[in-house]
């Protein structure tokens, strides 16, 4: 079965600080993908990554970055300098492609960044 | 396109009403899905379609509520006779399993989401 874990609750960092938010994930599948969602107080959910099963090669894009290991299946999120427009519930996910690639979330890492 | 579109954002209803939301995906995109969130929980699947065909649903998806996506545009999902229990976060995403105009394939594009409040 499907299944994604995000064992960190809630997170506060200080503003400019880095954090780093974890996702180990369960599948039998040898070919998947994982994203990554932000969902701000105003509820709707944000797509920032997808990544492939193949490519473990870590992603930066400006203040975000990922790193995707397949050996420990974790696929964490570190935020780089953090603001306080980061603050927002960051879930990871995980599609059950034999079900119309519906999305298996984790609980949610909520984020508060202090000035 | 400006999005996944979903209505009303809240909803207010009294035990054992009828409520329908409405959710308009980006105009590419042939695949709908209906999410379920509660308070600190991650959002769990409800059902999908695929142009106007729903061909999944979850067990969560008791026999009150109902979803059609008639012309294989926008979607609606019913529950009849709310109970205390429904009270909680609709999310609607759109993805298009070509790409193209819609944005990359197979990623999941969501709505603000309509907020139902049982009393």
């Amino acid at each position: 079965a499907q299944k994604v874990t995000q064992a960190q609750t809630e997170i506060s960092v200080v503003e400019k600080e880095d954090v780093t938010l974890d996702c180990v994930y369960e599948t039998r599948d040898t070919t998947y993908y994982l994203f990554w969602y932000k969902q701000p107080p105003s509820g709707e959910l944000v797509f920032l990554i997808r990544r492939n099963s193949f490519d473990e090669q870590n992603e930066i894009s400006g203040r975000y970055s990922w790193n995707f290991q397949k050996s420990t299946s974790s696929f964490n999120f570190t935020i780089t300098a953090s603001q306080v427009v980061d603050s927002a519930v960051y879930f990871c996910a995980l599609p059950s492609y034999n079900q119309g690639g519906k999305l298996i979330f984790g609980q949610g890492t909520e984020l508060s960044v202090k000035p | 396109d400006t999005g996944v579109s979903q209505n009303p954002r809240h909803k207010i209803t009294k035990r054992g009403q009828n409520v329908t939301f409405r959710c308009d995906p980006i105009s590419e995109h042939n695949r709908l899905y209906w999410y379920r969130q509660t308070l600190g929980q991650g959002p769990e699947f409800l059902t999908y379609f695929q142009n106007e065909a729903q061909l999944e649903k979850s067990r969560l998806l008791s026999d009150r509520f109902s979803a059609e996506r008639p012309k294989g545009s926008f979607s609606t999902l019913e529950i009849q006779r709310t109970e205390q229990g429904d009270s909680a976060m609709y999310l609607c995403a759109s993805s298009s399993v070509r790409g193209g105009g819609g944005g990359p394939k197979n990623i999941q594009y969501f709505g603000a989401g309509t907020r139902l409040s049982v009393l």
